[in-house]
Protein backbone atom coordinates (compact mmCIF):
# COMPACT_ATOMS: atom_id res chain seq x y z
CA UNK A 1 0.00 0.00 0.00
CA UNK A 2 1.01 3.49 -0.63
CA UNK A 3 1.91 5.87 2.53
CA UNK A 4 3.21 9.37 2.14
CA UNK A 5 5.30 10.93 5.03
CA UNK A 6 5.44 14.66 5.68
CA UNK A 7 8.58 16.19 8.62
CA UNK A 8 8.81 18.30 10.42
CA UNK A 9 5.45 18.51 12.05
CA UNK A 10 5.94 21.58 14.01
CA UNK A 11 8.63 24.27 13.17
CA UNK A 12 9.22 27.38 14.67
CA UNK A 13 11.31 29.49 12.82
CA UNK A 14 13.49 33.18 12.58
CA UNK A 15 12.29 35.67 10.56
CA UNK A 16 14.75 35.72 7.29
CA UNK A 17 16.16 32.21 7.93
CA UNK A 18 16.02 29.46 5.09
CA UNK A 19 13.08 26.76 4.91
CA UNK A 20 13.40 23.22 4.33
CA UNK A 21 10.37 20.66 4.29
CA UNK A 22 10.15 17.32 3.18
CA UNK A 23 7.96 14.92 1.47
CA UNK A 24 8.29 11.63 0.67
CA UNK A 25 5.94 9.30 -0.57
CA UNK A 26 6.12 5.06 -0.66
CA UNK A 27 4.19 2.21 -2.25
CA UNK A 28 4.18 3.83 -6.24
CA UNK A 29 5.99 5.09 -9.03
CA UNK A 30 5.82 8.41 -10.96
CA UNK A 31 3.46 10.09 -8.52
CA UNK A 32 1.83 13.33 -9.10
CA UNK A 33 2.83 15.60 -6.45
CA UNK A 34 1.34 18.91 -4.43
CA UNK A 35 2.42 21.02 -2.09
CA UNK A 36 -0.51 23.28 -0.55
CA UNK A 37 -0.95 25.62 2.38
CA UNK A 38 -3.98 25.85 4.80
CA UNK A 39 -5.34 29.13 6.74
CA UNK A 40 -6.21 28.59 10.20
CA UNK A 41 -9.83 26.48 9.54
CA UNK A 42 -9.81 27.42 5.52
CA UNK A 43 -9.10 26.03 2.26
CA UNK A 44 -5.78 25.06 0.47
CA UNK A 45 -4.08 27.00 -1.35
CA UNK A 46 -2.26 25.32 -4.18
CA UNK A 47 1.61 26.07 -3.87
CA UNK A 48 3.01 23.89 -5.92
CA UNK A 49 3.03 20.87 -8.02
CA UNK A 50 4.92 18.32 -9.96
CA UNK A 51 3.93 15.51 -12.57
CA UNK A 52 7.67 14.02 -12.59
CA UNK A 53 11.24 14.33 -11.23
CA UNK A 54 12.45 17.90 -11.78
CA UNK A 55 9.37 19.23 -13.28
CA UNK A 56 7.68 21.95 -10.91
CA UNK A 57 4.76 24.15 -11.58
CA UNK A 58 4.45 27.16 -9.50
CA UNK A 59 0.64 28.20 -9.18
CA UNK A 60 1.37 31.59 -6.46
CA UNK A 61 4.36 34.11 -7.14
CA UNK A 62 5.53 34.06 -3.52
CA UNK A 63 9.11 33.53 -1.56
CA UNK A 64 8.76 29.49 -1.79
CA UNK A 65 10.16 27.43 -4.13
CA UNK A 66 9.51 23.56 -4.64
CA UNK A 67 12.07 21.08 -6.27
CA UNK A 68 11.66 17.06 -6.78
CA UNK A 69 14.62 15.22 -7.01
CA UNK A 70 13.66 12.23 -7.00
CA UNK A 71 10.36 10.25 -7.83
CA UNK A 72 9.04 10.00 -4.79
CA UNK A 73 10.70 13.00 -3.02
CA UNK A 74 9.27 16.72 -3.17
CA UNK A 75 10.53 19.42 -1.30
CA UNK A 76 9.53 23.01 -0.23
CA UNK A 77 12.18 25.91 0.09
CA UNK A 78 12.55 29.02 1.25
CA UNK A 79 15.75 31.00 1.65
CA UNK A 80 14.59 33.53 3.38
CA UNK A 81 11.03 33.30 5.72
CA UNK A 82 8.82 36.27 6.20
CA UNK A 83 5.96 36.25 8.74
CA UNK A 84 3.46 35.82 6.26
CA UNK A 85 4.71 32.44 5.32
CA UNK A 86 3.20 31.08 8.89
CA UNK A 87 0.74 28.35 8.10
CA UNK A 88 -0.11 24.85 7.46
CA UNK A 89 1.42 23.36 4.70
CA UNK A 90 0.51 19.92 3.51
CA UNK A 91 1.84 17.70 0.92
CA UNK A 92 -0.27 15.52 -1.22
CA UNK A 93 -0.19 12.61 -3.87
CA UNK A 94 -1.97 11.63 -6.45
CA UNK A 95 -2.12 8.99 -9.42
CA UNK A 96 -0.46 10.55 -12.76
CA UNK A 97 -2.99 11.49 -15.52
CA UNK A 98 -6.64 12.06 -13.30
CA UNK A 99 -7.72 13.84 -10.29
CA UNK A 100 -10.77 11.43 -9.96
CA UNK A 101 -8.79 9.54 -7.89
CA UNK A 102 -8.90 12.08 -5.12
CA UNK A 103 -5.45 12.92 -3.41
CA UNK A 104 -3.49 11.07 0.18
CA UNK A 105 -2.27 13.80 1.96
CA UNK A 106 0.56 13.90 4.40
CA UNK A 107 -0.51 15.05 8.33
CA UNK A 108 1.09 18.34 7.82
CA UNK A 109 3.87 20.78 9.25
CA UNK A 110 2.86 23.60 10.83
CA UNK A 111 5.20 26.45 10.45
CA UNK A 112 5.50 29.69 12.71
CA UNK A 113 7.54 32.25 11.43
CA UNK A 114 8.53 34.41 14.56
CA UNK B 1 -9.43 29.82 -12.41
CA UNK B 2 -12.46 28.12 -11.17
CA UNK B 3 -13.46 29.00 -7.48
CA UNK B 4 -15.53 26.88 -5.49
CA UNK B 5 -17.57 28.57 -2.90
CA UNK B 6 -18.71 26.95 0.16
CA UNK B 7 -21.32 27.60 2.75
CA UNK B 8 -21.46 27.68 5.59
CA UNK B 9 -18.41 28.53 6.91
CA UNK B 10 -19.44 27.50 10.17
CA UNK B 11 -21.88 25.29 11.76
CA UNK B 12 -22.44 24.45 15.79
CA UNK B 13 -25.05 22.17 15.78
CA UNK B 14 -26.48 19.89 18.60
CA UNK B 15 -25.39 15.90 18.92
CA UNK B 16 -28.75 14.34 16.65
CA UNK B 17 -29.74 17.38 14.49
CA UNK B 18 -29.05 16.98 10.72
CA UNK B 19 -27.30 19.07 8.63
CA UNK B 20 -26.35 20.40 5.05
CA UNK B 21 -23.16 21.97 3.39
CA UNK B 22 -23.35 23.44 0.11
CA UNK B 23 -20.28 23.89 -2.66
CA UNK B 24 -21.28 26.04 -5.36
CA UNK B 25 -19.15 27.19 -8.81
CA UNK B 26 -19.87 29.38 -11.73
CA UNK B 27 -18.13 26.48 -13.72
CA UNK B 28 -19.46 23.60 -14.74
CA UNK B 29 -17.16 20.77 -12.41
CA UNK B 30 -15.91 17.45 -14.36
CA UNK B 31 -15.93 15.97 -11.20
CA UNK B 32 -16.31 16.79 -7.37
CA UNK B 33 -15.12 15.45 -4.75
CA UNK B 34 -15.61 16.29 -0.72
CA UNK B 35 -12.38 15.31 2.10
CA UNK B 36 -12.98 15.77 5.81
CA UNK B 37 -9.87 17.18 7.71
CA UNK B 38 -9.81 17.05 11.14
CA UNK B 39 -7.39 19.37 13.17
CA UNK B 40 -3.55 19.07 13.03
CA UNK B 41 -4.12 16.68 10.31
CA UNK B 42 -4.23 16.13 6.07
CA UNK B 43 -7.57 15.81 4.70
CA UNK B 44 -8.68 12.86 3.83
CA UNK B 45 -11.01 11.85 0.50
CA UNK B 46 -14.74 10.53 1.66
CA UNK B 47 -16.30 10.52 -1.86
CA UNK B 48 -15.73 11.14 -5.73
CA UNK B 49 -18.71 12.14 -7.53
CA UNK B 50 -18.74 12.65 -11.22
CA UNK B 51 -22.33 12.30 -12.75
CA UNK B 52 -24.39 14.77 -13.00
CA UNK B 53 -27.98 14.55 -10.47
CA UNK B 54 -25.94 11.66 -8.91
CA UNK B 55 -26.05 10.60 -4.85
CA UNK B 56 -23.77 8.79 -3.05
CA UNK B 57 -24.24 7.77 0.61
CA UNK B 58 -21.42 7.04 3.17
CA UNK B 59 -23.63 5.71 6.39
CA UNK B 60 -24.94 9.14 7.68
CA UNK B 61 -23.84 10.88 5.13
CA UNK B 62 -25.01 11.76 1.72
CA UNK B 63 -23.53 13.35 -0.89
CA UNK B 64 -25.60 14.65 -3.96
CA UNK B 65 -24.13 16.26 -7.47
CA UNK B 66 -26.28 18.74 -9.09
CA UNK B 67 -27.73 18.17 -12.74
CA UNK B 68 -25.63 20.95 -14.15
CA UNK B 69 -22.77 19.74 -12.16
CA UNK B 70 -22.10 23.37 -10.88
CA UNK B 71 -23.24 22.50 -7.32
CA UNK B 72 -22.86 19.83 -4.69
CA UNK B 73 -24.31 19.36 -1.19
CA UNK B 74 -23.55 16.76 1.95
CA UNK B 75 -25.93 16.13 4.04
CA UNK B 76 -25.58 14.55 7.39
CA UNK B 77 -27.94 12.54 9.14
CA UNK B 78 -27.88 12.41 13.13
CA UNK B 79 -24.85 14.31 13.84
CA UNK B 80 -22.54 13.02 16.00
CA UNK B 81 -19.21 14.46 17.77
CA UNK B 82 -17.11 12.34 15.45
CA UNK B 83 -18.38 14.54 12.63
CA UNK B 84 -16.89 17.72 13.88
CA UNK B 85 -13.92 18.71 11.24
CA UNK B 86 -13.57 20.70 8.53
CA UNK B 87 -15.45 19.65 5.21
CA UNK B 88 -14.03 20.36 2.14
CA UNK B 89 -14.44 20.57 -1.42
CA UNK B 90 -13.21 19.85 -4.77
CA UNK B 91 -12.74 20.11 -8.15
CA UNK B 92 -10.32 18.44 -10.65
CA UNK B 93 -10.52 18.91 -14.78
CA UNK B 94 -8.17 17.80 -17.19
CA UNK B 95 -5.47 18.94 -15.76
CA UNK B 96 -3.24 16.90 -12.93
CA UNK B 97 -4.89 19.53 -9.55
CA UNK B 98 -7.58 19.82 -7.69
CA UNK B 99 -9.29 23.32 -6.43
CA UNK B 100 -10.47 22.93 -2.75
CA UNK B 101 -13.14 25.29 -1.81
CA UNK B 102 -13.28 27.28 0.89
CA UNK B 103 -14.03 24.70 3.54
CA UNK B 104 -16.72 24.37 6.39
CA UNK B 105 -15.87 24.15 9.72
CA UNK B 106 -18.36 21.66 11.58
CA UNK B 107 -18.51 21.00 15.40
CA UNK B 108 -21.41 19.01 17.08
CA UNK B 109 -21.75 19.17 20.37
CA UNK B 110 -22.57 16.20 22.52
Amino acid sequence: SQTIHQWPATLVQPVGSPLSLECTVEGTSNPNLYWYRQAAGRGLQLLFYSVGIGQISSEVPQNLSASRPQDRQFILSSKKLLLSDSGFYLCAWSFPGATRGGYTFGSGTRLTVV
Amino acid sequence: TQLLEQSPQFLSIQEGENLTVYCNSSSVFSSLQWYRQEPGEGPVLLVTVVTGGEVKKLKRLTFQFGDARKDSSLHITAAQPGDTGLYLCACGGATNKLIFGTGTLLAVQP
